[in-house]
């Protein structure tokens, strides 16, 4: 079983409507979430950070964590076509070591 | 401005070469992190470093090396060891102890095996 895991997709889903980002991970002892949105060709760059069960909204981002099922989503509102993007979870294990293990990636495409 | 960067942006290689790829930050951050992506895959840690003087190996270090002198450099070298090296490479930092606020990243380097 891999670490981090996320559907590689492509999702396609139409301007406006709400775009659904899933993610599961096997260590119980994971504390800290985080999606990151790539471009192709460029570097990742942080969307959103999650260390307790429940929701946390920034904007057009909701990004949702059960530590019991070990399941951390993202969801995108209103979904334009500029977050067509490949969204990243990253997954770390403990605080004090920062360091992140990363799932493959899901490729979302938003249509006109 | 602070920040992280990579270079160069494109790297070529012949069969046999060694190659190093550079990793700049001027934002004292004290952790430093270099990994490989390839087509489709996410990010697989290849060697990171919380201090100066020290690193550690990730989950894809072989045939790999790197050096931490300075807190603001990180350089990773391919060598002739690594028989699979075309990837994009990708250098980050963060802060310590101050619990995970996430990475920060550089632009990245794409070598190419030719």
């Amino acid at each position: 079983q891999k670490e981090v895991e996320q559907n590689s997709g492509p999702l396609s889903v139409p301007e406006g409507a709400i775009a659904s980002l899933n993610c599961t991970y096997s260590d119980r002892g994971s504390q800290s979430f985080f999606w990151y949105r790539q471009y192709s060709g460029k570097s990742p760059e942080l969307i959103m950070s999650i260390y307790s069960n429940g929701d946390k909204e920034d904007g057009r981002f909701t990004a949702q964590l059960n530590k019991a099922s070990q399941y951390v989503s993202l969801l995108i509102r209103d979904s334009q076509p500029s977050d067509s993007a490949t969204y990243l979870c990253a997954v770390n294990l403990n605080f004090g070591n920062e360091k992140l293990t990363f799932g493959t990636g899901t490729r979302l495409t938003i249509i006109p | 401005d602070g920040g992280i960067t990579q270079s160069p942006k494109y790297l070529f290689r012949k069969e046999g070469q060694n190659v190093t790829l550079s990793c700049e930050q001027n934002l004292n951050h004290d952790a430093m992190y270099w990994y490989r992506q390839d087509p489709g895959q996410g990010l697989r840690l290849i060697y990171y470093s919380q201090i100066v003087n020290d690193f550690q190996k990730g989950d894809i270090a072989e045939g790999y090396s790197v050096s931490r002198e300075k807190k603001e450099s990180f350089p990773l070298t391919v060598t002739s060891a690594q028989k699979n090296p075309t990837a994009f490479y990708l250098c980050a930092s963060s802060l310590q102890g101050q619990g995970p606020l996430g990475y920060t990243f550089g632009s990245g380097t794409r070598l190419t095996v030719v």
